[in-house]
């Protein structure tokens, strides 16, 4: 099955600063690659997605890149702000008929110091 | 509109009693995940459903563990013989349809086994 892994899992950054989580997948099949943001004690949210028919996907102040060779996606934040402190998680799909299964990271925990 | 929901938010039980745990998907969604999340842990996978069927149940630890869509929209996780190892969050998602799609995620539901 799916394998993903996550790094760094503790991330700490300056206001202004930019951050970036980096995450491997074992399944060549993969073609869904979602990132959430989650918030102590809230549910995950989904920040941004990528799919394998494109290589980068921003939106405003958040990017997404995707290796298809290596099998790697990174989330990239610029100008970080305090409240983008919460934990982060990337997923991937499952090849084969059960796409819609997502195997996520370990999980990195992003601080941002004002 | 409404998100996903989840009742209860919180549920205490004595190991070896029966639990059942609600979710409602967003409303037209066809598609259902239950995933397990442990405290510093990303959301596990247990069990989707397309419409009403279960479209990959290999997430789901052992035969105390069950889930159901009778009508393809509110779905139940049941568990049965509940064991302290039980303990986590339990988190619902629902998608517009089967596959690489975007899932949102319930606030889920807090289970503690005593």
């Amino acid at each position: 099955g799916e394998n993903v892994e996550q790094h760094p899992s503790t991330l700490s950054v300056q206001e202004g600063d930019s951050a970036v989580i980096k995450c491997t997948y074992s399944d060549s099949a993969s073609n869904y690659f979602p990132w959430y943001k989650q918030e102590l004690g809230k549910r995950p949210q989904l920040i941004i997605d990528i799919r394998s028919n494109v290589g980068e996907k921003k939106d405003q102040r958040i990017a997404v890149t995707l290796n298809k060779t290596a099998k790697h996606f990174s989330l990239h934040i610029t100008e970080t702000q305090p409240e983008d402190s919460a934990v982060y998680f990337c997923a991937a799909n499952a090849g084969g008929t059960s796409y819609g299964k997502l195997t996520f990271g370990q999980g990195t925990i992003l601080t941002v110091h004002p | 509109g409404a998100g996903v929901s989840q009742t209860p938010s919180n549920k205490v039980t004595e190991k070896g009693k029966y639990v059942e745990l609600r979710c409602d998907p967003i409303s037209g969604h066809t598609a259902l995940y239950w995933y397990r999340q442990s405290l510093g842990q990303g959301p596990e996978f247990l069990i989707y459903f397309q419409g009403t069927g279960a479209a990959d149940d290999s997430g789901l630890p052992n035969d105390r563990f069950f889930a159901v869509r009778p009508e393809g929209s509110v779905s139940t996780l049941k568990i049965q013989r509940t064991e302290r190892g039980d303990s986590a969050m339990y988190l619902c998602a629902s998608s517009a349809m089967q596959g690489p799609y975007e899932q949102y995620f319930g606030p889920g539901t807090r289970l503690t086994v005593t």
